[in-house]
């Protein structure tokens, strides 16, 4: 079964600050999806990647697929941008989602 | 407007009456799922779909079941609930598996005592 880890998993960080968040995962997989749930509790999707890099405003995406590890970028960060991000393995069966315990980010103006 | 619903938002109910929890999605997605999230335990995948009458589990799926006799709609059926029941349910769906993202419905909040 695959394990899925996020580090760190609380993160303060001041306004304009560039942030990374780490997610690593044991077997192989077939995509990476980084989600973010705001406060109230909705989640919304950000990036599903298999290879490579995404980029999506002030977001970046990165993935290798060999070592197992993805990280999601945020530069110039917002307190608009604090959240709980949650990356999720699909299998190489590409049957079920496995997630990672999430990130709580908080940005201080 | 894209968008996944799903109804009720918040319930609360006793062991053993059965609920469904509905879910519909406008944007003729094939990939539809159930996640339940828990104060440390985070998100798990209930049930999935890859397309109508197509359905399989996931991580949980003890004491759920799912029917996809649309394409729009993806119920989420307690039979008999039980308190380890009570959580966050989220709805989600996709236009594929594994080359798109997700749009995650509100979320239900359920109680059960």
């Amino acid at each position: 079964k695959n394990e899925v880890e996020q580090s760190p998993q609380n993160l303060t960080a001041q306004e304009g600050e560039f942030i990374t968040i780490n997610c690593s995962y044991s077997v192989g997989i077939s995509a990476l999806h980084w989600l973010q749930q705001h406060p109230g509790g909705g989640i919304v999707s950000l990036f599903m990647l298999s290879s490579g890099k995404k980029k999506h405003g002030r977001l970046i995406a990165t993935i290798n697929i060999q070592e197992k590890h993805s990280s999601l970028h945020i530069t110039a960060s917002h307190p608009r941008d604090s959240a709980v991000y949650i990356c999720a393995a699909l299998d190489n069966y590409g049957q079920n989602f496995v997630f990672g315990p999430g990130t709580r980010l908080s940005v201080l103006p | 407007e894209a968008q996944v619903t799903q109804n009720p938002r918040y319930l609360i109910t006793v062991t053993g009456k059965k609920l469904t929890v509905t879910c519909s999605q406008n944007m003729n997605h094939e990939y539809m799922s159930w996640y339940r999230q828990d104060p440390g335990l985070g998100l798990r995948q209930i049930y999935y779909s890859m397309n109508v009458e197509v359905t399989d589990k996931g991580d949980v799926p003890e004491g759920y079941k799912v029917s996809r006799k649309e394409k729009r709609n993806f119920p989420l059926i307690l039979e008999s609930p039980s308190p380890n029941q009570t959580s966050l349910y989220f709805c989600a769906s996709s236009l594929s598996r594994s080359s798109y993202e997700q749009y995650f419905g509100p979320g239900t909040r359920l109680t059960v005592t």
